[in-house]
Formats: structure tokens, sequence, C-alpha cells
């Protein structure tokens, strides 16, 4: 979708962190999201973060939220190579805050040895 | 528990003709929607229910239409199909109401148009 931006790809090294990046614009978004597509499949919800929060951990993950930028970010340590997937992004938008999931323009992890 | 349910999974049409892709949910949620996919543009959403009988726009609705005639199936109508459908198209489904607004996805259908 046109209102979340993330960047295409990002390359890194069995066992470092990954940080996938991603900039909305919907200041009212209730949630905020991460999910996860692995080739040939759908995607599944990796993570999610409430906008009243700063910061979520959950094992590997890392979810940073700045609201005042408008900028959500996705940590991953000590990335492996079954991490390698497109993950992408999205805000919730709607009556509700949850009628509607934005999704960003999707980053491809690839996790060489 | 089969989740979301899409059929075909591949399809190959000509300019013009039309066709239903199948989206059936047996987790009894209120919410379904259309993605595509389309290279370097994410997913964008198509059209979208809120319950049996109610369905709305989403980003990119020109050339599709859908009903919500029972809560398990959201059917998604290509009317005259056009080269700039090819795409892969993601159903999902959620519970409704307030909540944390995940949704599951089914596995895609990827369409071909000639």
């Amino acid at each position: 979708g046109e209102d979340v931006e993330q960047s295409l790809f990002l390359s890194v090294r069995e066992g470092d962190s990954s940080v996938i990046n991603c900039t909305y614009t919907d200041s009212s978004s209730t949630y905020l999201y991460w999910y996860k597509q692995e080739p040939g499949a759908g995607l599944q919800l990796l993570t999610y973060i409430f906008s009243n929060m700063d910061m979520k951990q959950d094992q590997r993950l890392t979810v940073l939220l700045n609201k005042k930028d408008k900028h959500l970010s996705l940590r991953i340590a000590d990335t492996q190579t079954g991490d390698s997937a497109i993950y992408f992004c999205a805000e919730s938008k709607g009556v509700l805050n949850t009628d509607k999931l934005i999704f960003g323009t999707g980053t491809r992890l690839q996790v060489f040895p | 528990n089969a989740g979301v349910t899409q059929t075909p999974k591949f399809q190959v049409l000509k300019t013009g003709q039309s066709m239903t892709l199948q989206c059936a949910q047996d987790m009894n949620h209120e919410y379904m929607s259309w993605y595509r996919q389309d290279p370097g543009m994410g997913l964008r959403l198509i059209h979208y229910s809120v319950g049996a009988g109610i369905t709305d726009q989403g980003e990119v609705p020109n050339g599709y239409n859908v009903s919500r005639s029972t809560t398990e199936d959201f059917p998604l109508r290509l009317l005259s199909a056009a080269p700039s459908q090819t795409s892969v198209y993601f159903c999902a489904s959620r519970m409704g109401g307030r909540g944390t607004g995940e949704l599951f996805f089914g596995e895609g259908s990827r369409l071909t148009v000639l």
C-alpha cells in the first residue's frame, strides 16, 4: 500500500541481528503489525504493538515504535536461515481502528551462512 | 481446522473472460477481505466485509466484485479480466469487533491474464 513504506531488501549473515524499518502515515492507528511470508505461502502474524507502547520484546524479536516520527522497526536477534522470508509491516485503519489493515511493500530478508 | 481455504490455487485466463476466486473460512470470523500482491507494491486491499450482507471497497476495487451471503464465504469476481489483474490474490479473515485485528490468510491464488 502507498501509505506504508519499507525498504525492499535486506541481507544479513547468520547469527547477526537484522533490523527492518517501516514508516507509516496514520497517527491514529491503534495497532501496528509485523507479518512474515515464507515462499509460496500466505502471511502469518509475527508480532504486533499497541500504539501506546514504545517497545515490545518477544524472544528474539524486538519491536520499536516512534509515534512522533511514525516509524516502526523489527529487530531479529541471532538471525537464522529459517528467518529468510518477506516481512510486512501493517497499520490498522477504520471505524473500529481495526477494520482495515494497510500493508507496506514488504522487505525481503536474505540470511546467508 | 482448515482455517482459510482459497480455490483455485492457479488459474490462467484470457483477456475479457470472467471468473470467481473462492474463499471459505471455518473459524466463524465476521471479517473477511481480499488482497492482491504484486512485486514491489506489497499487499493492496481490494474489498472487505465486516459481516454477512455487508461489503466495502478497499484501495483497489475497480474490476472486482464481491458479495457476502454467508459468514463462511467471500467470493471475489473478476468481471472482465485484464492483464493488469495478473497477480497473487489472498483472502484473509479475522474475528469481529475490537481486538488485536490479527488476520488469518489463505495460501493464495495465482492468476495470470493473457
